[in-house]
């Protein structure tokens, strides 16, 4: 079945750690690729996307995810968190251009002082 | 670009009640799509429009919730009657450009008792 997974509920690090935030996909085709941020009480803010070109993307807040064709992953990672960064991290697959997206389960992020 | 409005932030009903959301998108964004997300998971979709037309509401309950998108613009989102299994965050997006990049508007979040 087609699924977006993210293995990770909940993750903790330290503040000014740096972060990997896993995600898994399974479509036949390279599909587009997204990273959600959503803030308690707040909607979704896109934080970076995949279509196709380069395999590295950068986003803002100075995140950014890699794409692995051969692994299926689009793992999302920032070199040093910071205390804002706590948060609800979803990733999000639209399979084909004309299909729906499909988000995972969520990662929730908690920053240690 | 103006986001996307939805009100009210919060709701709270007792089962058997009825009650409605409202979601004004990006001016020009011509698809829009009703989620919900229960705690602790991603966001489901419920509905998705293109201009007035409905293009997926394979995942709408339909014997108690309806949506509506009049002229194109705004859009409503009514359950009737509500079951405490309703209660999440429903979520209003907008999309207009490329390959369904959405925009989230904060959700409502509704408590049934």
């Amino acid at each position: 079945a087609q699924s977006v997974t993210q293995p990770d509920i909940h993750i903790t690090v330290s503040e000014g750690a740096s972060l990997e935030l896993r995600c898994n996909y399974s479509y036949g085709a390279t599909p587009y690729l997204f990273w959600y941020v959503q803030s308690p009480g707040q909607g979704l803010q896109l934080l970076l996307k995949y279509f196709s070109g380069d395999t590295l993307v950068q986003g803002i807040k100075g995140f950014e995810a890699e794409f692995k064709r051969s692994q299926s992953s689009f793992n999302l990672r920032k070199p040093s968190v910071h205390w804002s960064d706590a948060a609800e991290y979803f990733c999000a697959v639209v399979p084909g251009s004309a299909s729906k997206i499909i988000f995972g389960s969520g990662t929730r992020l908690s920053i240690r002082p | 670009e103006a986001g996307v409005a939805q009100s009210p932030r919060y709701k709270i009903i007792e089962k058997r009640q009825s009650v409605a959301f409202w979601c004004n998108p990006i001016s020009g964004h011509a698809t829009l799509y009703w989620y919900q997300q229960i705690l602790g998971q991603g966001p489901k979709l419920l509905i998705q429009f293109q201009n007035n037309g409905v293009v997926d509401d394979s995942q709408l309950p339909k014997d108690r919730f309806s949506a509506e998108r009049l002229k194109g613009v705004d859009s409503t989102l009514k359950i009737q009657p509500a079951k405490l299994e309703d209660s999440a965050v429903y979520l209003c997006a907008a999309a207009g450009g490329r390959v369904n990049e959405q925009f989230f508007g904060p959700g409502t979040r509704l408590t049934v008792l």
